[in-house]
């Protein structure tokens, strides 16, 4: 059975600092790892799709990197930024199903 | 296309009472899914549709909760006889093969059963 970490569950970093966001998962035969934002009381937004075959995906400010082999996915996020304060979720594509991690709720800090 | 919407954005219903969840996906997507989302916790995946196909079901998807896409474009939600615990954001997204079925999510339609 699929199970998908995120750690840490919660993190808060000054304005300007760097940081990784790490998600974990047990089965390595994935189909795809998808990275996405969500602000308090609303839906989420895409912001990386990684498949299987890649090893890394950039948007911007955005770098998500996947190693299926160890089971892990990491999403940098350069010169953060108060706007990017949000929970940041992981879901893994897996057969017919998807699971989602439970998210790391990110403050930066102005 | 202005993204997946759902409708409606909230819902407020007694214990027992029937309430219908409608999506309607990005115009192209040929996949809708379906997932419920409680305080705290990532969403939880419900059921998906390949046009109007529904390929998986969730345990979670009890005999009260059924879903149609009956035309392979906006897909229904019912929950029939609700519950408290049923009280929870349903998450609609759309996804199709040209992006890697990278999916796209709605606003949620957000249920409090009392």
């Amino acid at each position: 059975k699929q199970e998908v970490t995120q750690i840490p569950a919660a993190l808060s970093v000054p304005e300007g600092e760097n940081l990784v966001l790490n998600c974990s998962f047990t089965d390595s035969a994935i189909y795809n790892l998808q990275w996405f934002r969500q602000d308090p009381g609303k839906g989420l937004t895409s912001l990386l799709l990684i498949q299987s075959s890649q090893r890394e995906q950039t948007s911007g400010r955005l770098n998500a990197s996947l190693d299926k082999s160890s089971g892990r996915s990491t999403l940098y996020i350069a010169a953060s930024q108060p706007g990017d304060s949000a929970t940041y979720l992981c879901a893994v594509w897996g057969g017919d199903k998807i699971i989602f991690g439970k998210g790391t709720r990110l403050h930066i800090l102005p | 296309d202005t993204g997946v919407s759902q409708d409606p954005r909230h819902k407020i219903t007694k214990r027992g009472q029937n309430v219908t969840f409608r999506c309607d996906p990005i115009s192209e997507h040929n996949r809708l899914y379906w997932y419920r989302q409680t305080l705290g916790q990532g969403p939880e995946f419900l059921t998906y549709f390949q046009n109007e196909a529904q390929l998986e079901k969730s345990r979670l998807l009890s005999d009260r909760f059924s879903a149609e896409r009956p035309k392979g474009s906006f897909s229904t939600l019912e929950i029939q006889r609700t519950e408290q615990g049923d009280s929870a954001m349903y998450l609609c997204a759309s996804s199709w093969p040209g992006q890697g079925y990278e999916q796209y999510f709605g606003p949620g339609t957000r249920l409090t059963v009392t």
